[in-house]
């Protein structure tokens, strides 16, 4: 089915334990994004994609990586995972990034212990 | 800096209206979006405005007053699955999304 998924969607972790986390998108579209979703916070951009092999900081990227060889998955790995990226990962896609809705997977709930 | 601001929780009616208000505070505007996200989903898309003015989707407007920095989200006839946190998201000058926390809406019967 068409549409935009993630992988895992629940996963616990050790602090210090590498980690990715997988979107994939059906719709060929060119951005893709990265959010983090905490309580009393808005969503917040960690990195963002314009096309295949093109990526972007966000508002908080650090501890974090990406990539993005093909247009259709954009992980973000998490090198040395510690608990204040406990957290609510969301992956979305756009057409474009401006003035253009953005369609959000299902998210993925990570706990690093 | 950057700031949106959006109460954190409302309360309403089943069949009554609702109106979520955002002030916002950016560098620069390039367009502002509700979004709908229901307890443990993602974020859905209700609106986008960047001209001042209304905009009427069915029972949910919008309405945005760029020299005020303010939007509100107008939900009419409401319905228990209405339940959900409203996002407010500004696009600024970078043409980066800048999100409110959001309001939980409560719709009692």
């Amino acid at each position: 089915d068409a549409g935009i998924t993630q992988s895992p969607r629940y996963k616990i972790t050790e602090t210090g334990r590498q980690v990715t986390l997988m979107c994939h998108q059906t719709w060929s579209h060119s951005y893709m994004f990265w959010y983090r979703q905490d309580l009393g916070h808005g969503l917040r951009l960690i990195y963002y994609s314009a096309a295949a092999d093109i990526t972007d900081k966000g508002e908080v990227p650090d501890g974090y990586v990406v990539s993005r060889s093909k247009t259709e998955n954009f992980p973000l790995t998490l090198e040395s995972a510690t608990r204040s990226q406990t957290s609510v990962y969301f992956c979305a896609s756009s057409e474009s990034e401006v003035a253009y809705e953005q369609y959000f997977g299902p998210g993925t709930r990570l706990t690093v212990t | 800096g950057q700031n949106i601001d959006q109460p954190t929780e409302m309360t309403a009616t089943e069949g009554a209206i609702v109106q979520i208000n955002c002030t916002y505070q950016t560098s620069g505007f390039n367009g502002l979006f509700w979004y709908q996200q229901h307890a443990g989903e993602a974020p859905t898309f209700l609106s986008y405005n960047v001209l001042d003015g209304l905009e009427e989707k069915g029972r949910f407007s919008s309405f945005l007053s760029r020299s005020k920095g303010y939007s509100y989200l107008l939900l009419k006839e409401l319905q228990m699955k209405d339940s959900a946190s409203y996002l407010c998201a500004v696009t600024d000058s970078n043409y980066q999304l800048i999100w409110g926390a959001g309001t939980k809406l409560i719709i009692k019967p």
